[in-house]
């Protein structure tokens, strides 16, 4: 069984600036992956980025990155020089591997973009 | 190459009526599932499917079915529906079980029961 939790329900950010998204969980699998998906007005859900529990380095994809904290069960995503297209609904996931591929999300986050 | 097809996109349905809310996947992908996201609470598995013929409940399964007759289609049935069951609705599948094959999502059905 696991547990996601996104604090933070509304965020803002200038374009072109920094922003980093918190999600802590808690689980009870030995190995397991988390994900960080984005939600546009669109409602499709977008894989952006995916941790595997057992790898220490910290995943990264182009603008976007995590700070994988394994001790503090903590997985926050990095975006930088952020864009107008990145607002949108973030959602954490975590899943064990050997749950037959069963996501635990968090409640989400509301990114706003300003110019 | 098509995806995860789910139709239709919109529904509105009368406590106590049945529906279908279809899902197709043209990527012969071994795993499915059927997630519902309600406000403030993200999205939760209603049921899934590791192969055809195979398939268990998820999180939150009440008050739905599915069944699994070919590798390609994963329908939900509402049997009776239900204000609670108001929802956005997304199929996912993926290559084989197990979350080293990321899940590719459909575009979700919005159903409303009133």
């Amino acid at each position: 069984a696991q547990t996601v939790t996104q604090s933070q329900p509304e965020m803002s950010v200038q374009e072109a600036e920094t922003v980093t998204l918190s999600c802590t969980y808690d689980t009870s699998e030995s190995d397991y992956y988390l994900f960080w998906y984005k939600q546009p007005p669109s409602r499709q859900m977008i894989l952006v980025i995916r941790q595997e529990a057992y790898k220490q380095q910290n995943a990264t994809e182009n603008r976007f990155s995590v700070n994988f904290q394994k001790a503090a069960k903590s997985f926050s995503l990095k975006i930088s020089d952020s864009q107008l297209g990145d607002a949108a609904m973030y959602f954490c996931a975590a899943g064990g591997t050997g749950t037959a591929s069963k996501l635990t999300f968090g409640t989400g986050t509301r990114l706003q973009v300003t110019l | 190459n098509a995806g995860v097809t789910q139709t239709p996109k919109f529904q509105v349905l009368k406590t106590g009526q049945s529906m279908t809310l279809q899902c197709a996947q043209d990527m012969n992908h071994e795993y499915m599932s059927w997630y519902r996201q309600d406000p403030g609470m993200g999205l939760r598995l209603i049921h899934y499917s590791v192969g055809a013929g195979i398939t268990d409940q998820g999180e939150v399964p009440n008050g739905y079915n599915v069944s699994r007759s070919t590798t390609e289609d994963f329908p939900l049935r509402l049997l009776s529906a239900a204000p609670s069951q108001t929802s956005v609705y997304f199929c996912a599948s993926s290559r084989r079980e197990g979350l080293i094959s990321p899940l590719h999502f459909g575009n979700g059905t919005r159903l409303t029961v009133t």
